[in-house]
């Protein structure tokens, strides 16, 4: 079966500038998350969507993120307008079931999108 | 607030060697843990996982550790391979509650031949 996708692989824009990530989960995944890896640093948590709904968003930022998941299926991430510090790699998994309860390797990562803010 | 540290940002070992890479978590509540490989250009990638009712988990080369008192986790690596070099990541989760992995800072492993 097909994995995570995450579009575009690198994004290189200036301070200020709008960009929009995208991820398809895997089909009939109903679980979507996000998490970024700012430079050196942990893989943080930003917000997980049960289908369409956001279970819970605790991790953005500010309000200049916006994730969204129209119809359940692929979801994007905006960022406008972008600073310096959202520089870093994007990260997208789904899962069929809860991790909680199911663990861990139900959890399927993408590759991530590089985002370089200059 | 919650955390999970690393205790070194890098490890270079020689090839054939066992790798240990090591894990401090301040969570008390959190009650599953695991252990990610990150490859160049690729996602965390599930390693192997251990729950608070145990101490020790083996998998195919590699061991997971857990000490609850000292509330620390480490992950062995046995015969490390040029393969095995990637980016180690820790991670926590309390179950029944949050589905939010949180992560530690990643441990750099280099295998050298």
């Amino acid at each position: 079966e097909a994995g995570v996708t995450q579009f575009p692989s690198h994004s290189v824009i200036e301070k200020g500038q709008t960009v929009t990530l995208r991820c398809d989960p895997i089909s009939g995944h109903d679980n979507l998350y996000w998490y970024r890896r700012v430079m050196g640093k942990e893989i943080k948590f930003l917000l997980h969507f049960v289908k369409e709904s956001k279970q819970d968003e605790s991790g953005m930022p500010n309000n200049r993120f916006l994730a969204e998941r129209t119809g359940g299926t692929y979801s994007t991430l905006k960022v406008q307008p972008a600073e310096l510090e959202d520089s870093g790699v994007y990260f997208c998994a789904s899962s069929q079931v809860f991790v909680g309860g199911s663990g861990a390797n139900v959890l399927t990562f993408g590759a991530g999108s590089r985002l370089t803010v200059l | 607030g919650e955390s999970v540290g690393l205790h070194l940002p890098t490890l270079s070992v020689q090839e054939g060697d066992n790798s240990i890479i090591n894990c401090a978590y301040s969570n008390s509540a959190s009650d599953y843990f695991i252990w990610y490989k990150q490859e160049s250009g690729k996602g965390p990638q599930f390693i192997i996982d251990i729950r608070s009712n145990m101490d020790k988990r083996q998998g195919q080369r590699v061991t997971v550790l857990l000490n609850k008192t000292v509330k620390h986790l480490s992950l062995q690596i046995a015969a490390t391979q040029p393969g095995d070099s990637a980016v180690y990541f820790c991670a926590e989760l309390t179950q029944g509650g949050s589905e939010k992995l949180v992560f530690g800072k990643g441990t750099k492993l280099t295998v050298n031949p």
